[in-house]
């Protein structure tokens, strides 16, 4: 079945940076497109990043505005892993953060944007928490 | 981007009674591409529904989704004891993908 490990979550100052990571396994990880969502205290969820499976040299990346110049997303597909980059972190960052697989539903052509992906996400993690605090 | 308003923002129901969960777009929903989804606390959320109408797999007949355009609807039909939690509805349809804030359906 489809499992979901996400890992490298705590406690980080403000400016900090702190690397997530996702283990995926039950699918073949390097045909999906795989994404991170967080969930903060009192808030509703919020889609962060996705990206593309595939060779590294094609990847389609696109990131919230909220975390973009900040988080990267980046995966290793020999070792069916996820990875969530971020830097320069703030208060307003501190969430549950969950890794997902991404059922990709349609790609557009944005104006100024260029393509983009959405999909829902079918499959989930349990979550790491990230506590952005002095 | 699309804006998703739920309500209510908690739901007080009794084990064996109807929920239904409203979640409503600032604009229309390209193709339907409405889902909704159940958290619960130190669980992996869950896919209940996508496509607004479409079951995800494993998912109790119970739980059905409706509409089309900017009105979307969760309804269970049998509350089970397990079904209190939080709910979430997304849409896809469009750049970028946002979620509602959220329905709280806990026990009467």
């Amino acid at each position: 079945q489809v499992q979901l490990v996400e890992s490298g979550g705590g406690l980080v100052k403000p400016g900090g940076s702190l690397r997530l990571s996702c283990e995926a396994s039950g699918f073949t990880f390097s045909d999906y497109y795989m994404t991170w969502i967080r969930h903060a205290p009192g808030k509703g969820l919020e889609w962060l990043s996705y990206i593309s499976g595939g060779s590294s040299g094609s990847r389609f990346i696109n990131y919230a505005d909220s975390v973009k110049g900040r988080f990267t997303i980046s995966r290793d597909n020999a070792k069916n892993s996820l990875y969530l980059l971020m830097n320069s972190l703030r208060g307003e960052d501190t969430a549950v953060y969950f890794c997902a697989r991404f059922h990709l539903a349609v790609t557009s052509f944005y104006e100024g944007r260029g393509y983009l992906s959405q999909g829902y996400f079918d499959y989930w993690g349990q979550g790491t928490l990230v506590t952005v605090s002095s | 981007e699309i804006v998703l308003t739920q309500s209510p923002g908690t739901l007080s129901l009794s084990p064996g009674e109807r929920g239904t969960l409203s979640c409503r777009a600032s604009q229309s929903v390209s193709s339907n591409f409405l889902a909704w989804y159940q958290v619960k606390p130190g669980q992996a959320p869950r896919l209940l529904i996508y496509g607004a109408s479409r079951r995800a797999t494993g998912i109790p007949d119970r739980f059905s989704g409706s509409g089309s355009g900017t009105d979307f609807t969760l309804t269970i039909s049998r509350l089970e004891p397990e079904d209190f939690a939080l709910y979430y509805c997304q849409q896809y349809g469009s750049s970028p993908s946002t979620f509602g804030q959220g329905t709280k359906l806990e026990i009467k």
